[in-house]
């Protein structure tokens, strides 16, 4: 069974870089089958996509995150990361890394991590 | 903001059948792609409860059904029951966003 788990800080100050990793076991990152993905929803709101990577390092973002978010993949330790850069209050939620099982027209979110909460404020 | 639209809340006493919409558009669902649903209970992740339109992941029980057509999906959920009380999203891909979620749709069993 696979299990993705997020680590990282749960308070950040304003205009730092949040960083977040996230941990698969039960399974290799290094598969061409699904994308590696980062998600999050902030306080009493839906959830937002925020992007993706996949095992050999490309990577894409949503149009309002891209100048701010970097997505990274170190296969060697099957994990993956997230950097925000210049978060704001706006960018407090709960972050979930999830695999998206890729059989197109269908992609689909089999695995979520457990969901880490980070705060932005000084 | 989300390009694709559920309605707020849906609400219904145990054992009616409540229904979720997922309205999109024509570069997302009415483009062919899939629409899967999801399942989150407060504090927790997000669970795989359809996904293709209509296939339920092993243990999710028969009294969910899902359907799609045209730039439109839809949820049931037959004999409400009190553990169905969540939030539920629905998630395509847009060809211009990529992966996208629905506005997401809170049940409450009444």
């Amino acid at each position: 069974q696979v299990q993705l788990q997020e680590s990282g800080p749960g308070l950040v100050k304003p205009s730092q870089t949040l960083s977040l990793t996230c941990t698969v076991s039960g399974g290799s990152i290094s598969s061409a089958d699904y994308y590696w993905n980062w998600i999050r929803q902030p306080p009493g709101k839906g959830l937002e996509y925020i992007g993706f990577i996949n095992y050999l390092g490309s990577t894409f973002s949503i149009p309002s995150l891209r100048s701010r978010v970097i997505i990274s993949v170190d296969t060697s330790k099957n994990q993956f990361s997230l950097r925000l850069r210049s978060v704001t209050a706006a960018d407090t939620a709960v972050y979930y890394c999830a695999r998206v099982r890729l059989i197109a027209p269908s992609d689909y979110v089999d695995f979520w991590g457990q969901g880490t909460l980070v705060t932005v404020s000084s | 903001q989300s390009v694709l639209t559920q309605p707020p809340s849906v609400s219904g006493a145990p054992g009616q059948r409540v229904t979720i919409s997922c309205t999109g558009s024509s570069s997302n669902i009415g483009a062919g792609y899939d629409v899967h649903w999801y399942q989150k209970l407060p504090g927790t992740a997000p669970k795989l409860l359809m996904y293709a339109n209509s296939n339920r992941p092993s243990g999710v029980p028969d009294r969910f059904s899902g359907s799609k057509s045209g730039t439109s999906a839809s949820l049931a959920i037959s004999g409400l029951q009190a553990e169905d009380e969540a939030d539920y999203y629905c998630q395509s891909y847009d060809s211009s966003l990529s992966y996208v979620f629905g506005t997401g749709t809170k049940v409450t069993v009444l």
